[in-house]
């Protein structure tokens, strides 16, 4: 059964940093491209950044491209985002998610919630 | 960049109902397209990929059609357990994006 587990969410101020990690089980990590989605307070889905399975192409969207960074270590089986210079914009739940053969994901993380206040 | 549209925002509904929501892209995106449904404090769940494939363990009274642009989402007899927000998700080119989502809720 594939697992996602995010962590590392918390309260943080604006200007701040963050790393948020996603363990993950169930698969071959490695053969899998990973992505990392996230939902603003009553809001919608908003793809934010992928990794590819070797961590050779990375991709982000414009909201978040050169304040944060999407990682992974495959020896752990974990996917990171670090998030800098974070704003009150980016305060989220951010789910990791994992694709089926294609950029459609079809596993998800349970979340972890990010809050950027003063 | 492209856009994905959904409409309508809200659709009031009854159990029993047959059902359809729209997803219009801004681009022809082929039919690279997934439609997730997701309930309050979860994460979204995976219905239909590739505009019209079924996924493993949904049931049969939703479906998905469309390619290019046009999209539409179905769900044949309504269930208590189908109200939820719906998103649809283009998967043809980075930055990939979500619809602004569908809000199924009973009338």
């Amino acid at each position: 059964e594939v697992q996602l587990l995010e962590s590392g969410g918390d309260l943080v101020q604006p200007g701040g940093s963050l790393r948020l990690s996603c363990v993950a089980s169930g698969f071959t990590f490695r053969n899998y491209a990973m992505t990392w989605v996230r939902q603003a307070p009553g809001k919608g889905l908003e793809w934010i950044s992928s990794l590819s399975g070797n961590g050779a192409d990375s991709y982000y969207a414009d909201s978040v491209k050169g304040r944060f960074t999407i990682s992974r270590d495959t020896s752990k089986n974990t996917l990171y985002l670090q998030m800098n210079s974070l704003r009150g914009e980016d305060t989220a739940v951010y789910f990791c998610a994992k694709p089926a053969s294609f950029y459609y994901f079809d596993s998800w993380g349970q979340g972890t919630l990010v809050t950027v206040s003063s | 960049d492209i856009q994905m549209t959904q409409s309508p925002f809200t659709l009031p509904a009854s159990v029993g109902d047959r059902v359809t929501i729209t997803c219009r892209a801004s681009q022809s995106i082929s039919n690279w397209l997934a439609w997730y449904q997701q309930k309050p404090g979860k994460a979204p769940r995976l219905l239909i990929y590739k505009a019209s494939t079924l996924e493993r363990g949904v049931p049969s009274r939703f479906s998905g059609s469309g390619s290019g642009t046009d999209f539409t989402l179905t769900i044949n007899s309504l269930q208590p357990d189908d109200f939820a927000t719906y998103y649809c998700q283009q998967y043809n080119r980075f930055p990939y994006s979500f619809g602004q989502g569908t809000k199924l809720q009973i009338k």
